[in-house]
C-alpha cells in the first residue's frame, strides 16, 4: 500500500532556529513529491521536486530529494512565528491518471 | 487569496442527505481537484478533472460524484451522508495536469 510517512509529527522551537522536517515515502510510478504549509485552512504550495539532489529554495526555505533512498527533507532556517503551521508531504504517482498521498503533516510551533 | 472560490463555506446536514459543493477555478485554470480532510484520515485526494473530463480518481467513494462544467466550474456531489464524511473539503486548481495546485478556502461540511 502507498504511503507516505512525516517526522517529527509535532516540533516547537523558538524563534532563530533551524528546522528539519522529513518525509519518507513508499509508492508505485513515483512523479513529483510536493511539500505544503497549511495555517488556519488551505494549504499552500511550497515546492514540488522531481530530481535527486537538486535543491530548491524559497528565503528561509529549502527542500531536497532523494529518490533512491525515497525521502525529501523541508529546512527552514532562522525560524519566525509565522513559520508557525502544519506542513504537509504529498507524493505524486502516475498510473493510468493522477494520485496523491498525502503524509499526516508536522505540526511546527516557533515559540517568540 | 488563491483566486480558487468555494461555496458554500459551512455546510450543515443531516444523515442521508445529499449536498453539493462548488468550486471555481482560477481564471485560467482547466484542472481542477477535489481533497478531503478530516480529523482521522488527514488529507485525501478523491478526484481530478482536467477540461471537463475527469481525469484521475482517488479515495473517492461511490455515494460521491463530481463534474467540471463548459464553464470549468466544478461541483462535489455527496449523497447518503454519514456521520462520517463531516470533513473540510477542498477543491484546487492548476493550469495544466502536473502544473502548482492554488488550493480555496474549504468547505466545512458537518453531518448531524
Amino acid at each position: 500500500e502507498d504511503k507516505v510517512v512525516q517526522s517529527p509529527l509535532s516540533l516547537v522551537v523558538h524563534e532563530g532556529d533551524t528546522v528539519t522536517l522529513n518525509c519518507s515515502y513508499e509508492v508505485t510510478n513515483f512523479r513529483s513529491l510536493l511539500w505544503y504549509k497549511q495555517e488556519k485552512k488551505a494549504p499552500t504550495f511550497l515546492f514540488m521536486l522531481t530530481s535527486s539532489g537538486i535543491e530548491k529554495k524559497s528565503g528561509r526555505l529549502s527542500s531536497i530529494l532523494d529518490k533512491k533512498e525515497l525521502f525529501s527533507i523541508l529546512n527552514i532556517t532562522a525560524t519566525q512565528t509565522g513559520d508557525s503551521a502544519v506542513y504537509l508531504c504529498a507524493v505524486e504517482e502516475r498510473n493510468y491518471g493522477q494520485n496523491f498521498v498525502f503524509g499526516p503533516g508536522t505540526r511546527l510551533s516557533v515559540l517568540p | 487569496d488563491s483566486g480558487v472560490t468555494q461555496t458554500p463555506k459551512h455546510l450543515i446536514t443531516a444523515t442521508g442527505q445529499r449536498v453539493t459543493l462548488r468550486c471555481s477555478p482560477r481564471s485560467g485554470d482547466l484542472s481542477v481537484y477535489w481533497y478531503q480532510q478530516s480529523l482521522d484520515q488527514g488529507l485525501q485526494f478523491l478526484i481530478q478533472y482536467y477540461n471537463g473530463e475527469e481525469r484521475a480518481k482517488g479515495n473517492i467513494l461511490e455515494r460521491f460524484s463530481a463534474q467540471q462544467f463548459p464553464d470549468l466550474h466544478s461541483e462535489l456531489n455527496l449523497s447518503s451522508l454519514e456521520l462520517g464524511d463531516s470533513a473540510l473539503y477542498f477543491c484546487a486548481s492548476s493550469v495544466l495536469v502536473g502544473d502548482t495546485q492554488y488550493f480555496g478556502p474549504g468547505t466545512r461540511l458537518t453531518v448531524l
